[in-house]
């Protein structure tokens, strides 16, 4: 039962376009999700992070989306620079359990 | 620098031949736990631990024991390790955890069974 679902495995996206990656959750009780970034041989870095007490949020070329009717978050990378080409892990936590429950992943390709 | 360290990064073993994955952090957290990355399964969670010696199953614990005796390690344990723990492992930590808290990884190790 995957709680957390990324249904685009990968992503391609030409350099200074914008990147739209997607998450889709069906734990209601979830409020808090955070996005996190892979490079391949490395551990998984924090990147951003949207209470659900809010719609959006925004650091730098990054703004999380948070639609709580539709269960549905989304990652804007604008402008997408090849730097960004990595694994995507969205994920997402409740205020009642310990877990932070994981996505599959999408990974992004940035081409020049 | 805050980090969190594994080792050991690559490790090939036999099917039955028990192994250890360390894990310390030295940013002073309570939370720390372990998960297996796998193709289309994304990150899944083994073990964690809120505490020194307290610690509980997550979503894939079976073949798996953990132990936090002291606040900075939580060694991963394979007791008969099988092909099937094939996989790449990733220590985590965080002050605590649930809402509001990012967790901080370590590199990785990467498990071969054969």
């Amino acid at each position: 039962d995957q709680q957390v679902k990324q249904n685009s495995p990968s992503l391609s996206v030409q350099e200074g376009r914008i990147s739209i990656l997607n998450c889709d959750y069906t734990n209601s009780m979830f409020d808090y999700f955070l996005w996190y970034k892979k490079y391949p041989a490395e551990g998984p870095t924090f990147l951003i992070s949207i209470s659900s007490i809010k719609d959006k949020n925004e650091d730098g070329r990054f703004t999380v989306f948070l639609n709580k009717s539709a269960k549905h978050l989304s990652l804007h990378i604008v402008p997408s620079q090849p730097g960004d080409s990595a694994v995507y892990f969205c994920a997402a936590s409740a205020r009642y359990t310990d877990k932070l429950i994981f996505g599959t992943g999408t990974r992004l390709q940035v081409f020049p | 620098e805050a980090q969190v360290t594994q080792n050991p990064r690559y490790l090939i073993t036999v099917t039955g031949k028990k192994l250890t994955v360390t894990c310390s952090q030295n940013m002073n957290h309570e939370y720390m736990s372990w998960y297996r990355q796998d193709p289309g399964l994304g990150l899944r969670q083994i073990y964690y631990s809120m505490n020194v010696e307290v610690t509980d199953k997550g979503d894939v614990p079976e073949g798996y024991k953990v132990s936090r005796k002291e606040k900075r390690n939580f060694p991963l344990i394979l007791e008969s390790p099988s092909p099937n723990q094939t996989s790449l492992y990733f220590c985590a930590s965080s002050s605590r955890q649930g809402v509001g808290t990012e967790a901080f990884f370590g590199q990785g190790t990467r498990l071969t069974v054969v």
